[in-house]
């Protein structure tokens, strides 16, 4: 079955600097991958998704590479403010029929003023 | 509300009671996942059920644990004879596989095991 690895398990930063978190999966057949933010105390939301037929995607202040061939995903967060202080989720799974979502073990940012 | 909700919110239990949590999915979801986060920790995947297939038990840690999904709709997370390690918070989500992989998620339910 699938299995996601992420690193760093922390990260911290300051305000204005860019972030950088890393995740590889096993199964080639993969071909979703959703980010997840988790602020403390709350519900894990997405925050942005990629789909193996593109490479690169943006969203404001976020984005988000794949490397088919590597298998590893990445996200990067620009001009850190510390409201991006939380737990990020990185998770994969073949889209669609019956395929269950695995996320990876997460990384703790902080953003500090 | 339209959300995943998710009851009890809080449960203290003594060590061998069991206990049942419950998931209510947004309407029509066809998937639904249950995940344990212990504190600090990541999403540990426990079972996952979608449409009117078998579900996948694969993450269920021990026998103690079980679950099911009523008419599609409904799930009930059961754990026997709990054990202090089972302390955690049990999050439900929901998510139309259909038209979109987006899981939303409940507040879950955290469980504590004197």
């Amino acid at each position: 079955g699938e299995n996601v690895e992420q690193h760093p398990s922390t990260l911290s930063v300051q305000e204005g600097d860019s972030a950088v978190i890393k995740c590889t999966y096993s199964d080639s057949a993969s071909n979703y991958f959703p980010w997840y933010k988790q602020e403390l105390g709350k519900r894990p939301q997405l925050i942005i998704d990629i789909r193996s037929n593109v490479g690169e995607k943006k969203d404001q202040r976020i984005a988000v590479t794949l490397n088919k061939t590597a298998k590893h995903f990445s996200l990067h967060i620009t001009e850190t403010q510390p409201e991006d202080s939380a737990v990020y989720f990185c998770a994969a799974s073949i889209e669609g029929g019956y395929n269950k979502l695995i996320f990876g073990a997460g990384t703790r940012l902080a953003v500090h003023p | 509300g339209a959300g995943v909700s998710q009851s009890p919110s809080n449960k203290v239990t003594e060590k061998g009671k069991d206990v049942e949590l419950r998931c209510d999915p947004i309407s029509g979801h066809t998937a639904l996942y249950w995940y344990r986060q212990s504190l600090g920790q990541g999403l540990e995947f426990l079972i996952y059920f979608q449409g009117n297939s078998a579900p996948d038990k694969s993450g269920l840690p021990s026998d103690r644990f079980s679950a099911e999904r009523t008419g599609g709709s409904v799930s009930t997370l059961t754990i026997q004879r709990t054990q202090q390690e089972d302390s955690a918070v049990y999050l439900c989500a929901s998510a139309d596989r259909v038209n979109t992989g987006e899981l939303f998620f409940g507040e879950g339910s955290r469980l504590t095991v004197l």
